[in-house]
């Protein structure tokens, strides 16, 4: 039982350049999303799924494209990198309505 | 909008002495309250939850947590700070009406000293 599986754990991208960071999750849980950390503004919700095939944005979405074809797979695609996206994303489950979250590793993203 | 204050950016204690870390809140509605913790280079991991019924909540590793209402506060706390609870903590909280996201504080740094 892996839990919440993100790929890759590091990446350094130039400006403009395009990326899809992986999610992956053997828990069956029907909600899916991705938070970016930054230092002195906590988490921020970029995407969510709450099943395969419905996504909604969250606080900060512009920039980031995401999808969800099946309930264990969730990526997140940088259509074109900035520097201002340059932080540490986490791919978060949930288990039910009010349920506790299960967070990835993350993925430390650098863009030059 | 729900938003969530941790006014205190680092705490320190020493080790088995009481330890509290502080949050308050706004939402609409009754509020499902959490406390996460992070550990360097890792995703945080689930301490406790407070949805409805004894204003106490007891979560992992020793923690607990207070609800109380007319204060909007659900401040963590444990008896005996243990210099291995050094840590990043984050609550979050969302509100019980509808579809609600689950808004994080910044985080407070505990610190522990032997």
């Amino acid at each position: 039982n892996a839990g919440v599986t993100q790929t890759p754990k590091f990446q350094v991208l130039k400006t403009g350049q395009s990326m899809t960071l992986q999610c992956a999750q053997d828990m069956n849980h029907e909600y899916m999303s991705w938070y970016r950390q930054d230092p002195g503004m906590g988490l921020r919700l970029i995407h969510y799924s709450v099943g395969a095939g419905i996504t909604d944005q969250g606080e900060v979405p512009n920039g980031y494209n995401v999808s969800r074809s099946t309930t264990e797979d969730f990526p997140l695609r940088l259509l074109s990198a900035a520097p201002s996206q340059t932080s540490v994303y986490f791919c978060v489950t949930r288990q039910g309505a009010i349920g506790e979250l299960f967070f990835g590793e993350g993925s430390r993203l650098t863009v030059l | 909008a729900q938003s969530v204050a941790q006014p205190e950016d680092q705490v320190n204690v020493a080790e088995g002495n009481p330890l509290t870390v502080k949050c308050t809140y706004s939402v609409s509605g009754n509020p499902y309250l959490f406390w996460y913790v992070q550990y360097p280079n890792r995703g945080l991991q689930f301490l406790l939850k407070y949805i409805t019924g004894d204003n106490l909540v007891k979560g992992s590793y020793g923690f607990e947590a207070e609800f109380n209402k007319s204060q909007t506060s659900f401040h963590l706390k444990k008896p005996s700070a243990l210099v291995s609870d050094s840590a990043l903590y984050f609550c979050a909280v969302r509100g019980n009406t509808g579809f609600q996201k689950l808004v994080f504080g910044t985080g407070t740094r505990l610190l522990v000293s032997p």
